[in-house]
C-alpha cells in the first residue's frame, strides 16, 4: 500500500524556468512532510520539509506548498539550474519518526 | 566527520549465502535506519533503532536482522540470501529529537543476488 504517490517519473525543464514536483498521500496521520534529492551513487539528502500544519514553506529557491484538504503537495524550484538535474523523493512522517517515500521524480534541468 | 559510511559498496552473493551489511555513523545520532531501494521504486523501511539495545521493525523486516550493541553501528544481516533481496541498500541516522526527522543517508550498498 504505496501511501505516498510521485505519478510523474520524470520531468524536463528549461534553465531559469519554474520546475514543479507533486506528490500526494493518503495517509491523514502524516505531521510532516520532507524532500529529499538523490544524485546517482549517492544516498538521499533533505532537501525541505513542511509541517502538516503550515500550507507553505520557503527556502531560498525552493518552495513547499501542503494542500491537506487535497493531500497533495508540491514542490517548486525557481529558477531551475542544471545542478538541480536529481531525482526527487517525497516523504510522509508519522508521529513515530519513521518516513514513508514516494517513488521518485526525475528532474532534468536542460542549460 | 565523515556522517553515515556504509560498506561494502557493491556485493554480489549467490542464492543461499550469508552477509552483514555495515553501516556506521559518527554524529552521535540515537536513531538509525535501514532501508532498501527496488528499481524505479521508493525507499522502504526494513529495520530501525531508537538507541542502542533497541530495534524495532519497518515495512519490510523479512529475510533480515539487525543488532545496535553501540551507538555507531547498526549492521544489517542477510541470512540466506534470495533473488527478491536484489537492491540498493541505504543506512540512516537522525536525532532523536528534531521536529521533522531529518535522516541522514549513507552512499548505499547496491546487492545483486544470483
Amino acid at each position: 500500500d504505496q501511501q505516498v504517490k510521485q505519478n510523474s517519473p520524470s520531468l524536463s525543464v528549461q534553465e531559469g524556468r519554474i520546475s514543479i514536483l507533486n506528490c500526494d498521500y493518503t495517509n491523514s496521520m502524516f505531521d510532516y512532510f520532507l524532500w529529499y534529492k538523490k544524485y546517482p551513487a549517492e544516498g538521499p539528502t533533505f532537501l525541505i520539509s513542511i509541517s502538516s500544519i503550515k500550507d507553505k514553506n520557503e527556502d531560498g529557491r525552493f518552495t513547499v506548498f501542503l494542500n491537506k484538504s487535497a493531500k497533495h503537495l508540491s514542490l517548486h524550484i525557481v529558477p531551475s539550474q542544471p545542478g538541480d538535474s536529481a531525482v526527487y523523493f517525497c516523504a510522509g512522517q508519522t508521529g513515530a519518526n519513521n518516513l514513508f517515500f514516494g517513488t521518485g521524480t526525475r528532474l532534468t534541468v536542460i542549460p | 566527520n565523515a556522517g553515515v559510511t556504509q560498506t561494502p559498496k557493491f556485493r554480489i552473493l549467490k542464492i543461499g549465502q550469508s552477509m552483514t551489511l555495515q553501516c556506521t555513523q559518527d554524529m552521535n545520532h540515537n536513531y538509525m535506519y535501514w532501508y532498501r531501494q527496488d528499481p524505479g521504486m521508493g525507499l522502504k523501511l526494513i529495520y530501525y533503532s531508537v538507541g542502542a539495545g533497541i530495534t524495532d521493525k519497518g515495512e519490510v523486516p523479512n529475510g533480515y536482522n539487525v543488532s545496535r550493541s553501540t551507538t555507531e553501528d547498526f549492521p544489517l544481516r542477510l541470512e540466506l540470501a534470495a533473488p527478491s533481496q536484489t537492491s540498493v541498500y541505504f543506512c540512516a541516522s537522525s536525532q532523536t529529537r528534531s521536529l521533522h526527522n531529518e535522516q541522514f543517508f549513507g552512499p548505499g550498498t547496491r546487492l545483486t543476488v544470483l
